[in-house]
């Protein structure tokens, strides 16, 4: 089955610097892909979802590149803030498929 | 926005004893979902559910029961609780077509069994 590896599992930065997590998946039949947020004693919170067709995805400060060649999903903050300091999950699953498989997680630091 | 809520967001339990979590959503979705997160595993599936009535084994489902009486309840039973289930758990939503893998979390229980 799908199975995700994550890296880094921890990344600590300072503010205004740029953060890159990535993750790298086994299924090339992968079809969505996720990022989540966790904040210290929350759930997870969707970042972005990207779809297989659709290689780049930016949002508010961070962008989300899909290498489907080389079966990686990656984010990257572009200046970091330390409202940014959280648990971040890529997730991955298939078409049509229930099953949502995560990555180990990255717990970033940003420091001011 | 979708809202997961789950009970209770604290327990201690007793080896041996029968714990249950539950879990309530007012999105209206199919799809539920129970994980457990643990350090360096990420989130692995327990149990889930299509909607009332069925439950369906995932990943890690060995001494964990679930039950899904409503579209809004889904339950994680424990029946005799050992100190390796001490973890946080996580109940999750998901609708179906093109949103079914998104997926809406509650804000974990947290377990500890002594």
């Amino acid at each position: 089955g799908e199975q995700v590896e994550q890296r880094p599992p921890h990344l600590s930065v300072r503010e205004g610097d740029s953060a890159v997590i990535i993750c790298t998946y086994t299924d090339p039949n992968s079809y969505y892909f996720f990022w989540y947020k966790q904040e210290p004693g929350a759930g997870l919170q969707l970042l972005m979802k990207v779809f297989s067709s659709t290689e780049i995805n930016e949002g508010q400060g961070f962008t989300v590149l899909l290498n489907k060649k080389d079966k990686q999903l990656s984010l990257n903050l572009t200046a970091a803030h330390p409202g940014d300091s959280a648990v971040y999950f890529c997730a991955v699953t298939g078409t049509g498929g229930y099953k949502v498989v995560f990555g180990s997680g990255t717990r970033l630091l940003v420091s001011p | 926005e979708a809202a997961v809520t789950q009970s209770p967001r604290n327990k201690v339990a007793v080896t041996g004893g029968k714990v249950t979590l539950s879990c309530n959503q007012t999105n209206n979705h199919n799809n539920m979902y129970w994980y457990r997160q643990d350090t360096g595993h990420g989130l692995r599936l327990i149990h889930y559910s299509y909607g009332a009535g069925s439950t369906e084994k995932g990943d890690i489902p060995d001494g964990y029961k679930a039950s899904r009486p409503s579209q809004e309840n889904f339950s994680l039973i424990l029946e005799l609780a050992t100190p390796s289930q001490t973890s946080v758990y996580f109940c999750a939503s998901g609708g179906t077509g093109p949103s079914q893998n998104t997926l809406y979390f509650g804000a974990g229980t947290r377990l500890s069994v002594l």
